[in-house]
């Protein structure tokens, strides 16, 4: 595609249920990126791929987050046992090489009731 | 806590001024990057200014990088209604590890008519 694609843009779960989030990157770009983003709040990390390994888990809050990317292109962040403080909005971006411009999608807002 | 830190935190300004935003951060950097984010849309990325350059223009852009300050800012010269927008600078250290960008918490720009 043109961009990087994140479905779905809105996802209302409830507390104690698992959510899959998906992200497709720009083809051909090795680098894929995970953030989080709560309400006016910037831009928290926290997975890294490059190609379809994760050298940087660093961000994940807790046990609960995983994420996985297979062929080099589609990723899915899961979030299991969802509760409230998992409410935000998760960016995923790609780019053609660490270090160089990212390329954002326009987000997946979670809310979780 | 947060590599990079935006200040302001809000801007209000009329249309034709210029505006003005900081970051500053605190490691050794490979290169800084400003975004720009619409409400309810992903990050665009603006500018990337490397460390060992101290100013960079695109456009009505212009951005600064004082390595010995741990510093940058973002100008936006003559400004239009249209670039209303949160402001995110984002560094590359390697502060916890890895590649990824970390990003500061944004300066919201309003420009009214």
């Amino acid at each position: 595609g043109a961009g990087v694609s994140q479905s779905p843009s809105n996802k209302v779960t409830e507390k104690g249920k698992d959510v899959e989030l998906r992200c497709d990157p720009i083809s051909g770009h090795t680098a894929l990126y995970w953030y989080r983003q709560s309400l006016g709040q910037g831009l928290e990390f926290l997975i890294y791929f490059q190609g379809n390994s994760a050298p940087d888990k660093s961000g994940l809050p807790s046990d609960r987050f995983s994420a996985e990317r297979t062929g080099g292109s589609v990723s899915t962040l899961t979030i299991q046992r969802t509760q409230q403080e998992d409410s935000a909005v998760y960016l995923c971006a790609s780019s053609s090489a660490p270090n160089s411009p990212l390329h954002f999608g326009n987000g997946t807002r979670l809310t979780v009731t | 806590s947060q590599q990079g830190e935006e200040d302001p935190q809000a801007l209000s300004i009329q249309e034709g001024e210029n505006a003005t935003m900081n970051c500053s951060y605190k490691t050794s950097i490979n290169n800084l990057q400003w975004y720009r984010q619409n409400s309810g849309r992903g990050l665009v990325h603006l500018i990337l200014i490397r460390s060992n350059e101290r100013e960079k223009h695109s456009g009505r852009l212009r951005v600064t990088l004082d390595t010995s300050k741990k510093s940058s800012s973002l100008l936006i010269t003559a400004s239009r209604a249209a670039d209303t927008a949160s402001y995110f600078c984002a560094t590359d250290g390697w502060a916890g590890g890895g590649n990824k960008l970390t990003f500061g918490t944004g300066t919201q720009l309003k420009v009214e008519l």
